[in-house]
């Protein structure tokens, strides 16, 4: 069980708007601490999407954003396109474990 | 520009260590934290633990902690990392990754290509 939770699965159609959520507590993202978000495409390294809960690195389409409120944050994708389709991971501090912790990922379908 | 170039896969038999290299380039070495994730087959990505490459300071997670040692060298910007006492659930593609050092939890923005590390009897 991942300290952060995420949905195993979205899908969407090309074009259309997804959410995925990362829930987590009060000793991570509760307690305040940055979430991040990766793509994560088979057979390559994980590729930084979204820093400190709602900004992209340069490179990165504004099809992609992020929110955070409380205990939990989101990634929102919008005009989905097939090459989002990939496994989406977020990422905070956790205080009770004083370490990184990830989300267990989410498989992305585009339809 | 930055590159994190990891050693290459290895087949290790259970109770064995492997030991996996990091080399960054592109950056001042001491600038960065390096961490280490992993992901075995099927699962998610797994935060191992991190070094402070400037003094050697690490900090592993709990679920490691006892198995595994994060080194680095400073005069040729390579770090380190073994895990000992494997076991087939080890089997994993291992990944190094960076962490500017700015106070507070940044992201890992750079990562190397991954290292596959199979225990197998």
């Amino acid at each position: 069980q991942s300290v952060l939770t995420q949905p195993p699965s979205v899908s969407g159609a090309p074009g259309q708007r997804v959410t995925i959520s990362c829930t987590g507590s009060s000793s991570n993202i509760g307690a305040g601490y940055d979430v991040h978000w990766y793509q994560h495409l088979p057979g390559t390294a994980p590729n930084l999407l979204i820093y400190a809960s709602s900004n992209r690195p340069s490179g990165v389409p504004d099809r992609f954003s992020g929110s955070k409120s409380g205990t939990s944050a989101s990634l929102a994708i919008t005009g989905l396109q097939a090459e989002d389709e990939a496994d989406y991971y977020c990422q905070s501090y956790d205080s009770s474990l004083s370490g990184w912790v990830f989300g267990g990922g989410t498989k992305l379908t585009v339809l | 520009q930055v590159q994190l170039v990891q050693s290459g896969a290895e087949v290790k038999k259970p109770g064995a260590s492997v030991k996996v290299s990091c080399k960054a380039s592109g950056y001042t070495f001491t600038s960065y934290y390096m961490h280490w994730v992993r992901q075995a087959p099927g699962q998610g990505l797994e935060w191992m633990g991190i070094i402070n490459p400037s003094n050697g300071d690490t900090n592993y997670a709990q679920k490691f902690q006892g198995r595994v040692t994060m080194t680095r060298d400073t005069s040729t910007s390579t770090v380190y990392m073994e895990l000992s006492s494997l076991r087939s659930e080890d089997t994993a593609v291992y990944y190094c990754a960076t962490e500017r050092i700015l106070g507070g939890y940044q992201p890992l923005d750079y990562w190397g290509q991954g290292t596959l590390v199979t225990v197998s009897s």
